[in-house]
């Protein structure tokens, strides 16, 4: 079955880097797009940015830009986010989604990863 | 401040039928394609509607979407208690900061 496994649950201290990673299964890896949403405590969710696994292409949020990286692993099917510089508010759920784009037009998120926790504390 | 505006909260009973606003604008729900999205207590979302309407296999009919203009409707029938979770719009914004837009989130209680 299609499915997103996400890494584990990550505690950073300010001002550090996380990487989160995202194992594709189930599908072509490269027909889809891979998107990144976080969802901080009692929050909404907030949409990062996402990446073309087809051709490595990336569109991110801008509040974020300069602070994310977004990359693929075609050989392993696996997606990742590197956040840096982070701060208490990037203390949050983060979750990887399938990113339907097709034709220059966004379509949904149709798969979602079980989501990471990432907390951020000195 | 979500850039798509949805009532924080809406109730009814069970078996009854309740419907969640999503407004926007031009640069986002009035030339995009909105999805909806369920969550779930401590779970992740899943996708309920796509391309404004249409729903995922799996998905039961008491599940619907619409969109006129700039504005974009769930409707959910027969409701169940279930059913209480989130509800969160989503689309894109091809302004200049294009990207994706998520509402605001809707609390459903089902009495």
């Amino acid at each position: 079955q299609v499915q997103l496994v996400q890494s584990g649950a990550e505690v950073k201290k300010p001002g550090a880097s996380v990487k989160v990673s995202c194992k594709a299964s189930g599908y072509t890896f490269t027909s889809y797009g891979i998107s990144w949403v976080r969802q901080a405590p009692g929050q909404g969710l907030e949409w990062m940015g996402w990446i073309s696994a087809y051709n490595g292409n990336t569109n991110y949020a801008q509040k974020l830009q300069g602070r994310v990286t977004m990359t693929t692993d075609t050989s392993t099917s696996t997606a990742y986010m590197e956040l840096r510089s982070l701060r208490s508010d990037d203390t949050a759920v983060y979750y990887c989604a399938r990113f339907l784009w097709f034709g220059e037009l966004f379509y949904g998120m149709d798969v979602w990863g079980q989501g990471t926790t990432v907390t951020v504390s000195s | 401040q979500s850039v798509l505006t949805q009532p924080p909260s809406v109730s009814a009973a069970p078996g009854q039928k309740v419907t969640i606003s999503c407004s926007g604008s031009s640069s986002n729900i009035g030339n995009n394609y909105v999805s909806w999205y369920q969550q779930l207590p401590g779970t992740a979302p899943k996708l309920l509607i796509y391309e404004n309407n249409k729903r995922p296999s799996g998905i039961p009919d008491r599940f619907s979407g619409s969109k006129s203009g700039t504005s974009a409707t769930l409707g959910i029938t027969g409701l169940q208690t279930g059913d209480e979770a989130d509800y969160y719009c989503g689309t894109w914004d091809s302004s200049l900061s294009a990207g994706g837009v998520f509402g605001g989130g809707t609390k459903l209680t089902v009495l």
